[in-house]
């Protein structure tokens, strides 16, 4: 079973200032997607960034980027310039499979500080 | 556009009461359909899957059940809630990954 790790419950960043979220995953397929989605106080669930793993380009959505490692399984998230809208919960997302399950880390709370 | 519409968005009900919550699919056909719980300060849980009508997957052991009358309708239920029941719910669909998944505005459940 395709597994997603979050390895930091918790993150803080001071305005302006760059932070990275970790994200590993373990899986046996060949062709897959990785998301991060942002969950705000709100609950409503807002895509940051796409992954599609056969592309070796790293996905940038203007100031998210993401590393992605396909050997090492992982995919980690880089927010440059934080701003306090950027405060949220953030989950990292695997989707394999022909069902096109999505199963989600555990999330990683980020707090910025102005 | 593709949006899905969930309801309620809060319910508060007693242990051993019935539940059932209902999310609608606009702006598409035939999509998959899933139904997720997320516990207090913890990830997202698949509970059911669908990939057409009468078509249920389940993927936790618990005390729910989940059905897909129609197309663009996908119900979870339970016939007696417990304590652990508690949390909040979100459907989520995608007709294909490569556009991505859209999700609920979750029905937050509280069992007392």
């Amino acid at each position: 079973a395709q597994t997603v790790t979050q390895s930091q419950p918790e993150m803080s960043v001071q305005e302006a200032e760059t932070v990275t979220l970790s994200c590993t995953y373990d899986t046996s397929e060949s062709d897959y997607y990785l998301f991060w989605y942002k969950q705000p106080p709100s609950r409503q669930m807002i895509l940051v960034i796409r992954q599609e793993a056969y592309k070796q380009q790293n996905a940038t959505e203007n100031r998210f980027s993401v590393n992605f490692q396909k050997a090492a399984k992982s995919f980690s998230l880089k927010i440059s310039d934080s701003q306090l809208g950027d405060a949220a919960m953030y989950f990292c997302a695997y989707s394999g499979g022909s069902n096109y399950k999505l199963t989600f880390g555990k999330g990683t709370l980020l707090t910025v500080n102005p | 556009s593709q949006t899905i519409h969930q309801w309620p968005a809060t319910l508060v009900q007693p242990v051993g009461s019935p539940l059932s919550l209902e999310c609608t699919v606009e702006g598409t056909s035939n999509p998959n359909l899933y139904w997720y719980r997320q516990a207090a300060g913890r990830g997202l849980q698949l509970l059911f899957y669908s990939i057409g009508i009468d078509q249920i997957s389940s993927e936790v052991p618990q005390n729910l059940s989940a059905s897909r009358p129609q197309d663009r309708q996908f119900i979870l239920s339970s016939k007696k809630l417990l304590l652990s029941d508690s949390g909040f719910y979100l459907c989520v669909m995608t007709r294909d990954r490569g556009y991505g998944y859209t999700f609920g505005s979750g029905t937050r459940l509280t069992v007392v």
